[in-house]
């Protein structure tokens, strides 16, 4: 079936500093990709998509490149804020009938001042 | 103005009550949904609706009920509360079964 895999965290970094996440996927066919992120106490938020290979998501100075030979969607952003504290959740959904949307265990970020 | 909006937003109640969760969207979509979040924040989708009609039903158990009236709401009733089906709740809609979903706000359970 469909997974999603994120690195392991939580992640802590200073003002500025430079962020990846990794995120590797198993699918069938050709997903959509998805970065959602979850700030203190709301509901998630969608950041960013993919819809076919070798497409660049971005918003808000975030960035995930759909890559189909390795399975990936990383998401990068070259200098974070504080405001950008937040739970950090991978998805696909899958082609088909009944596809839903499925998601990484998410990752929380804390960016220090 | 909100988008996709859940009630009630925190929910405390004592084991083997019955309880409902509200959500209605105002986006026009076909689609919606209702997803469990533990407490390591892993999300897990238990139903969705395309339409009015149920499309996917992860395992969840019949104590779980969720009912579409019509396109825009989708309540969960849940029977007999056990102290696991502690979670946040959340509802999200989508315009199609394929396109990225809009969530709620979340309804934190406490089952005491």
């Amino acid at each position: 079936g469909d997974s999603v895999t994120q690195m392991e965290g939580p992640v802590t970094l200073s003002e500025e500093a430079f962020l990846t996440i990794n995120c590797t996927y198993t699918a069938t066919g050709y997903p959509s990709l998805f970065w959602y992120v979850q700030y203190p106490g709301e509901g998630l938020q969608l950041l960013l998509k993919a819809t076919k290979a070798d497409d660049k998501g971005s918003n808000k100075g975030f960035e995930a490149t759909y890559r189909k030979e390795t399975t990936s969607f990383h998401l990068e952003k070259g200098s974070v804020q504080v405001s950008d504290s937040a739970v950090y959740f991978c998805a696909l959904r899958s082609t088909g009938a009944n596809s839903k949307l499925t998601f990484g265990k998410g990752i929380t970020l804390s960016v220090r001042p | 103005d909100t988008a996709v909006s859940q009630t009630p937003k925190y929910l405390v109640t004592q084991m083997g009550n019955d309880k409902s969760i509200k959500c209605e969207q105002n986006l026009g979509h076909d689609t919606m949904y209702w997803y469990k979040q533990d407490s390591k924040k892993f999300l897990k989708i238990m139903f969705s609706y395309n339409n009015k009609e149920l499309i996917i039903n992860e395992t969840v158990p019949n104590r779980f009920s969720p009912k579409s009236p019509d396109k825009a709401h989708l309540n969960l009733h849940i029977n007999s509360l056990e102290l696991g089906d502690s979670a946040v709740y959340f509802c999200a809609s989508s315009r199609q079964i394929h396109t990225e979903a809009f969530f709620g706000q979340g309804t934190r359970l406490t089952v005491v």
